[in-house]
């Protein structure tokens, strides 16, 4: 139990673009889910918590406007990065909480991106 | 700010040996849970093992255990028996409470090569 998924496992696309990845919990709900950003051989970034029907919550430093989160159901959050430039060439995560009182986030396998 | 730091950005160990990672974190809270992530090169995270605060025994699965020190604010992970699938990078990380519910600190990572 207790699995989240991630569409695309990887993406290139061209500078200026936008690219929509998807996380989904599986086999549960998930009112809460979180989207992280690592580079390699690195930890870890938070950049946004996303809660079902609510605007989402963006860490200090990351632009809401380039990467817009959607949390439209229980089971599924969407992150798009507008405009995407080289820079935003990186590795992102999803995970996801099944419930209150639930601790423990399980992670998505992650989605690679790669703008040229 | 809670705070989670892992001294050790590289360790190596022969098949069958015990290592033993470390982790300190900061915070002033009382009852929290810690948790240690493993990210193998497939880069899926994947949990380890939890630790409750207000449990005095230290968690145990299988091979892992931790050692936790609440007074000293330590945490490390002892694996026994090391096996080749345990190559990876593991995080030690602490979940924030009250209106954070649920985030995650990470520590820098730690990254562990088991050799044959």
């Amino acid at each position: 139990g207790a699995v989240v998924s991630q569409h695309p496992s990887w993406v290139i696309c061209k500078s200026g673009t936008s690219v929509k990845i998807e996380c989904r919990s599986l086999d549960f709900q998930a009112t809460t889910m979180f989207w992280y950003r690592q580079f390699p051989k690195q930890s870890l970034m938070l950049m946004a918590t996303s809660n079902e029907g609510s605007k989402a919550t963006y860490e200090q430093g990351v632009e809401k406007d380039k990467f817009l989160i959607n949390h439209a159901s229980l089971t599924l959050s969407t992150l798009t990065v507008t405009s995407a430039h080289p820079e935003d060439s990186s590795f992102y995560i999803c995970s996801a909480l099944p419930g209150l009182n639930q601790e423990t986030q399980y992670f998505g396998p992650g989605t690679r991106l790669l703008v040229l | 700010a809670q705070t989670v730091t892992q001294s050790q950005p590289e360790m190596s160990v022969q098949e069958a040996e015990t290592v033993t990672l470390s982790c300190t974190y900061d915070t002033s809270e009382n009852n929290y849970y810690l948790f240690w992530y493993k990210q193998p090169p497939s880069r899926q995270m994947i949990l380890v093992i939890r630790q409750e605060a207000y449990k005095q025994q230290n968690a145990t699965e299988n091979r892992f255990s931790v050692n936790f020190q609440k007074a000293a604010k330590s945490f490390s992970l002892k694996i026994s028996d090391s096996q080749r699938g345990d190559t990876a990078m593991y995080f030690c990380a602490f979940p924030a409470g009250g209106t954070s519910y649920g985030k995650l600190t990470f520590g820098q990572g730690t990254i562990l090569t088991v050799h044959p």
